[in-house]
């Protein structure tokens, strides 16, 4: 079956720092990607997303590339906040539509420090 | 309000209860869908409607839990007996194109 793998962490970096989370995946067919954003206390929210290879995805500073050739969907921001605390989710969905149940990575804890 | 909510926002319950979680979605989104995030497990797919279509229950844990849509609107999530292992957040997320959006969940316990 399909299956997303992320680095669980806590990844602990200081404000203004560059940001990476490894986001691979395994999948048949072209999946959309996504990574959702958990805040303390708060429900997940879409990030952003792409929906076929090539894209990228892009919001609040965030981006993602979707690379087929090595399967990965890793998130980056060029310098980090301590408002961007929060706990991050790489998750696809077989049909281009959404149509179907997500299948999430288990999650990267990201602690900024000031 | 314009998202998707949940309620209620906390359950708790004794062990052998049933249990009923409601989710109304965003106006106008025809798919629907139920997760579970749980410590051990992080978060799984538990079952999806699409309209008045019969839903998908591929991921339901046992047959303990099922979850209806009336109207093609708002669903209720039930949970017979319940269990120890079934104490988690229990979130809905509608959807009407590519991506997903999610209510703030219910926290269930049981005790």
């Amino acid at each position: 079956g399909d299956s997303v793998t992320q680095m669980e962490g806590p990844v602990t970096l200081s404000e203004e720092a560059f940001l990476t989370i490894n986001c691979t995946y395994t999948a048949t067919g072209y999946p959309s990607l996504f990574w959702y954003v958990q805040y303390p206390g708060e429900g997940l929210q879409l990030l952003l997303k792409a929906t076929k290879a090539d894209d990228k995805g892009s919001n609040k500073g965030f981006e993602a590339t979707y690379r087929k050739e090595t399967t990965s969907f890793h998130l980056e921001k060029g310098s980090v906040q301590v408002s961007d605390s929060a706990v991050y989710f790489c998750a696809l969905s077989q049909a281009g539509g959404g149509a179907d149940g997500l299948t999430f990575g288990k999650g990267t804890h990201l602690i900024i420090q000031p | 309000g314009a998202g998707v909510s949940q309620s209620p926002s906390n359950k708790v319950t004794e062990k052998g209860k049933d249990v009923e979680l409601r989710c109304d979605p965003i106006s106008g989104h025809t798919a629907l869908y139920w997760y579970r995030q749980s410590l051990g497990q992080g978060l799984e797919f538990l079952i999806y409607f699409q309209g008045n279509s019969a839903p998908d229950k591929s991921g339901l844990p046992s047959d303990r839990f099922s979850a209806e849509r009336t109207g093609g609107s708002v669903s209720t999530l039930t949970i017979q007996r319940t269990q120890q292992e079934d104490s988690a957040v229990y979130l809905c997320a509608s959807s009407s194109s590519y991506a997903q959006y999610f209510g703030p969940g219910t926290r269930l316990l049981v005790l």
